[in-house]
């Protein structure tokens, strides 16, 4: 198994340009997220899902947008990049969320700048 | 405002020495979980914890929740060069009743050979 895979690794954009990180695992788990990490302030949920066609907001949802078309892929995309949204991104999964209790596994992160 | 607040934010000490990590909050989770990332990649749980008091042991590793399930401490052992990352605690708290988890401040621990 690849696990949880994402790409690009590093990407640099410019003000006001669009682009789709992308994240897909092979473990055929249910629950999807996508988090931003910044210094000092740990992992931000930004969407998350609970199965294919079900997404939802996570705690810094504005600028970005997702869709779960199957259960293994789970696009993130940004609108229209601002400076404020250079970070780490990371996607997790885990088989379910029925107890809150599952592992999440991550990807290894996409490190974005945007100037 | 952080949902979850550890302290300290950053460690530095000698190998073989002790150190307790916390993770505080001033509301009641359902569960909690440590993890571990290293430079470069994605964090890795260590372990999980779900009733008040409760104390798991996982080598030189000792994670307590606390009794009213605001709050939970990580505890090394004799450190080692390989203790060295980001601990950071994860939360299901009772008032969200959808599915998102939240994650501490984050305690990043040097240990110095």
């Amino acid at each position: 198994n690849a696990g949880v895979t994402q790409t690009p690794k590093f990407q640099v954009l410019k003000t006001g340009q669009s682009m789709t990180l992308q994240c897909a695992q092979d473990m055929n788990h249910e629950y999807m997220s996508w988090y931003r990490q910044d210094p000092g302030m740990g992992l931000r949920l930004i969407h998350y899902s609970v199965g294919a066609g079900i997404t939802d907001q996570g705690e810094v949802p504005n600028g970005y947008n997702v869709s779960r078309s199957t259960t293994e892929d789970f696009p993130l995309r940004l609108l229209s990049a601002a400076p404020s949204q250079t970070s780490v991104y990371f996607c997790a999964s885990s088989y379910t969320w029925a107890s809150g209790t599952d592992e999440q596994f991550f990807g290894p992160g996409t490190r974005l700048t945007v100037l | 405002t952080q949902l979850l607040e550890q302290s300290p934010q950053f460690l530095s000490i000698q190998e073989g020495e002790n150190l307790t990590v916390y993770c505080n909050s001033s509301s009641v989770f359902s569960s909690l979980q440590w993890y571990r990332q290293e430079p470069g990649e994605g964090p890795v749980l260590l372990v999980t914890v779900v009733t008040g008091g409760e104390v798991k042991k996982l080598k030189r590793l000792t994670f307590q929740f606390g009794d009213a399930r605001k709050d939970s401490s990580l505890h090394i052992t004799a450190a080692q060069p390989g203790d060295t990352g980001l601990y950071l605690c994860a939360g299901l708290p009772f008032w969200d009743t959808g599915n998102q988890f939240y994650f501490g401040t984050g305690t990043s621990l040097t240990v110095i050979p």
